[in-house]
């Protein structure tokens, strides 16, 4: 149980073009997802929480009209990496909340810009 | 402040041998959850272990055994006869209220990677 699925898992764009990632809470429903993003070698940066049925809210220094965030049912949050940049490439994982407030990563997604 | 730091960058160690990885924290929060997560090369995190403040009792589960100690605000994650699929970066991670909507503060994470 409480598996997290993202889609995709890898993804290569050009400059300038959006990209939306997908997350899904496969057998559990989650009110909450939370949005990553991981450099190499880095730990884990929060960039924002997503609750069903209510806007985002997005940590300091994370621009939310860069990243979009929806999160329109239960089991379904997406993050739109809008005109990407090169240095917008980068790991991103989601995850999604519990019943008892644990986490559930999702695989991640890698985004190469060129 | 809410805070986790994970002093060691990177530990290497030889098949077989036991490694503790160390993880402090800091917190205002009476009521909080401390968690260690392992993260593969492939990416994904796995859950590994979840703590809540008012449970001091050390855990084992099969070759890993976790100690907390409010006393000293630490809770340090031993992997036992450890083994080469063991590599991987280890994070521990805090939440309570003050991180708000039970946040994660995760530490910077210790590379292990164990020889064959």
């Amino acid at each position: 149980g409480a598996v997290v699925s993202q889609h995709p898992s890898r993804v290569i764009c050009k400059s300038g073009t959006s990209v939306k990632i997908e997350c899904r809470s496969l057998d559990f429903q989650a009110t909450t997802m939370f949005w990553y993003r991981q450099f190499p070698k880095k730990s884990l940066m929060l960039m924002a929480t997503s609750n069903e049925g209510s806007k985002a809210t997005y940590e300091q220094g994370v621009e939310k009209d860069k990243f979009l965030i929806n999160h329109a049912s239960l089991t379904l949050s997406t993050l739109t990496v809008t005109s990407a940049h090169p240095e917008d490439s980068s790991f991103y994982i989601c995850s999604a909340n519990g019943i008892y407030n644990e986490q559930f990563f999702g695989p991640g997604t890698r985004l190469t810009v060129l | 402040a809410q805070k986790v730091t994970q002093a060691q960058t990177e530990i290497s160690v030889v098949e077989k041998e036991d490694v503790t990885l160390d993880c402090v924290y800091e917190t205002r929060d009476t009521t909080y959850y401390l968690f260690w997560y392992k993260q593969p090369p492939s990416g994904e995190l796995v859950f590994l272990i979840r703590r809540n403040s008012f449970d001091e009792q050390n855990e084992i589960s099969g070759r890993y055994s976790w100690n907390f100690q409010k006393s000293t605000s630490s809770f340090n994650f031993t992997i036992t006869a450890s083994q080469v699929v063991d590599s991987a970066v280890y994070f521990c991670a805090l939440s309570g209220r003050r991180t708000g909507t039970y946040k994660y503060i995760f530490g910077t994470g210790t590379r292990l990677k164990v020889l064959a």
